[in-house]
């Protein structure tokens, strides 16, 4: 089944303790990315990757890092984590970045830090 | 500055009526648009797009209109289901960016 995948679903965390959430996807995608949602304001870009070894910042890129070392997995990592990242994260993919290009988002991932 | 909003927050429509759910953009590069629905507890899906260069296209059970004059998109639901009930919002896709609305949620009566 075509999916993306995300990892761990839930999590809490205290601040400043480092954290990796995992996204996979088994579509061959080249272009992946990672979202928040937040209430009243939607889904904001966080990091972007055209391909591997290529990110680039979206929106809120601050206090997040990305890497892309293979084409199916796009981790996010919050090196110091603070309370002000208590969100909802989406993970998603798609073949690639132009018109017509439907991105398929993960289950997301809610994360609470204390 | 470019934004996707939505007329209205909240949407309640009767089991058996049409929903029509409202989006405003402000891009006039925009040349992609996209409607997604988000049930509790899950990612966006995608239900249906439309390019820049047509004013309306049709799935099964929805239809996208498009109006370019105004900057405005617009998904109709026929025969709104239980199982419509969710966030939905809109999607525009333009300069190589995706920007989100915010959403609004329909409420099926019964």
């Amino acid at each position: 089944e075509a999916q993306v995948t995300q990892n761990p679903r839930y999590l809490i965390t205290v601040t400043g303790k480092k954290l990796t959430v995992t996204c996979s996807q088994n579509m061959n995608h080249e272009y992946m990315s990672w979202y928040r949602q937040d209430p009243g304001l939607g889904l904001r870009q966080i990091y972007y990757s055209m391909n591997v070894e290529v990110t680039d910042k979206g929106d809120v890129p601050e206090g997040y890092k990305v890497s892309r070392k293979e084409k199916r997995n796009f981790p996010l990592i919050l090196e110091s984590p603070s309370p002000n990242q208590t969100s909802l994260y989406f993970c998603a993919s798609s073949l690639g970045q132009g018109a017509g290009e439907t991105q398929y988002f993960g289950p997301g991932t809610r994360l609470l830090v204390l | 500055g470019e934004s996707v909003g939505l007329h209205l927050p909240t949407l309640s429509v009767q089991e058996g009526d049409n929903s029509i759910i409202n989006c405003a953009y402000s891009n006039s590069a925009s040349d992609y648009f996209i409607w997604y629905k988000q049930e509790s507890g899950k990612g966006p899906q995608f239900i249906i797009d439309i390019r820049s260069n047509m004013d309306k296209r049709q799935g099964q059970r929805v239809t996208v209109l498009l109006n370019k004059t105004v900057k405005h998109l617009s998904l109709q639901i026929a025969a709104t289901q239980p199982g419509d009930s969710a966030v939905y919002f809109c999607a525009e896709n333009g300069d190589d960016k995706i920007i989100f609305g915010k959403g609004t949620r329909l409420h099926i009566l019964p």
